[in-house]
């Protein structure tokens, strides 16, 4: 049974360049997190996705968006980057109990 | 605003040393608690959780944590720590009914000397 799975690993953008990261949920879940974790700090919330609708969203700008799938993947898109966007960008997917399994991660680097 | 705070960034102790991190939370209402660990190079794991019932929660790998309503507080303990322990650690908190989403302390990095 596969956990959460993030792809791409790592990722290296321009500023000013848009970048999609994925998030494919464990098995049977159907809530997707994604977080943003910069050096230093603890993971930020960024949205919650729950049947294909954006159901929470943290303290970020519109720059961020995202998608969930009917097959409960999630893509999570950040548009004009900025050098303080790089950060590693955990999802999670829980179902139910809150209790929230995450993936390994996408490091982002703005250069 | 609802927040997390963790009094330790960085520890460091010796093997077969008792560990005791603090957190502390600003919610009043009710609130499920968790502590998560990352180890060099892995993903966030759930290390233990508290929902209701006894405050006294155990988890993996012998930790345990003691959820005190009155203080606001979830502190994580183990009474001997093996250098295997040595990874960061993170507090975090829901507000039930209000929300589903977990909102994380800072972390404290744990280094174990072998």
């Amino acid at each position: 049974d596969a956990g959460v799975t993030q792809s791409p690993t790592h990722l290296i953008k321009t500023r000013g360049q848009q970048v999609t990261l994925r998030c494919s949920p464990k098995s049977g879940h159907d809530t997707v997190s994604w977080y943003q974790q910069a050096l230093g700090q603890g993971p930020q919330f960024i949205f919650q996705y729950y049947e294909e609708e954006e159901r929470q969203r943290g303290n970020f700008p519109d720059r961020f968006s995202g998608h969930q799938f009917p097959n409960y993947s999630s893509e999570l898109n950040v548009n004009a980057l900025l050098l303080g966007d790089s950060a590693l960008y955990l999802c999670a997917s829980s179902h139910g109990t809150l209790e929230a399994f995450f993936g390994q991660g996408t490091r982002l680097t703005v250069v | 605003a609802q927040s997390v705070s963790q009094h330790n960034h960085h520890v460091i102790l010796s093997e077969a040393a008792s560990l005791e991190l603090g957190c502390n939370y600003s919610y009043g209402g009710t609130v499920n608690l968790f502590w998560y660990v990352q180890y060099p190079g892995q993903h966030l794991q759930l290390l233990l959780k508290y929902f209701s019932g006894d405050p006294l929660v155990k988890g993996i790998k012998g930790f345990e944590a003691e959820f005190i309503k009155s203080k606001f507080s979830f502190n994580l303990r183990k009474p001997s720590v093996q250098w295997s322990d040595t990874a960061e650690y993170f507090c975090a908190v829901n507000q039930v009914n209000r929300d589903d989403k977990i909102i994380f302390g800072k972390g404290t990095r744990l280094h174990i000397l072998p």
